[in-house]
């Protein structure tokens, strides 16, 4: 299977419960960044993993934490959900660190939290 | 200050017209620029990357990088409805990678046929 693909699509919780986003990566992809994207907003970079291992990180929080799995695909977790963490969440897959020509973004995981 | 500027629009032009959009940034150490297009509900795709300053073009598009004014553009010429969508442009300081892509608002675009 080709391109980014993230699941759930859609997401509602309450706030202070927890959350777990996925992305698989594309093919041939081993690296994996994630983006917050508020409504009417540009994305924000949370953090990014290459070979499992987290190698950068955005102005977020602590609650904000990550995994990379072998076969590249990651997973989002945010603890304590607040109501301003209500926004659109990007993956981006590339097949190394900084090669923005293959830079590939997911649709995105939509998470309201009331 | 915010450290990518962009105006968010509406930017409404009638088919075929040559359309101008445009970012300001503050940080002087970036040195990778990139616009992305968004269509509602999707996201985003990668149009042009440029390293430095200068021009590059890819068919109707021409991305524009003055490093010297802080100023990156992209026109698109012969517009079409299709290109229709929400224009972000994004910069990053190291080629690593691991300081991420710091975006602009983005710019919604609208292709009257």
């Amino acid at each position: 299977e080709t391109g980014v693909t993230q699941s759930p699509t859609h997401l509602i919780k309450t706030r202070g419960q927890q959350v777990t986003l996925r992305c698989s990566s594309q093919s041939g992809h081993n690296t994996v960044s994630w983006y917050q994207q508020a409504l009417g907003q540009g994305p924000q970079f949370i953090f990014q993993y290459y070979r499992e291992e987290e190698n950068g990180r955005g102005n977020f929080p602590p609650r904000f934490s990550g995994l990379q799995f072998p076969n590249y695909s990651s997973e989002l977790n945010v603890n304590a959900l607040e109501l301003d963490d209500s926004a659109l969440y990007l993956c981006a897959s590339s097949p190394t660190p900084g090669t923005e020509s293959g830079y590939t973004f997911g649709s995105g995981t939509r998470l309201t939290v009331v | 200050q915010k450290e990518v500027e962009q105006d968010p629009g509406p930017l409404s032009v009638p088919e075929g017209a040559i359309v101008s959009l445009n970012c300001t940034y503050s940080n002087s150490a970036f040195q990778y620029f990139m616009w992305y297009r968004q269509y509602s509900r999707k996201g985003p795709e990668l149009l042009m990357y440029t390293y430095s300053s200068g021009n590059k073009e890819d068919g109707r598009f021409t991305a524009q990088v003055d490093k010297s004014s802080k100023y990156i553009s992209l026109f698109i010429r012969d517009s079409q409805p299709s290109d229709s969508a929400t224009y972000l442009c994004a910069m990053r300081v190291s080629g690593g990678g691991a300081d991420g892509l710091t975006f602009g608002k983005g710019t919604h675009l609208i292709i009257q046929p």
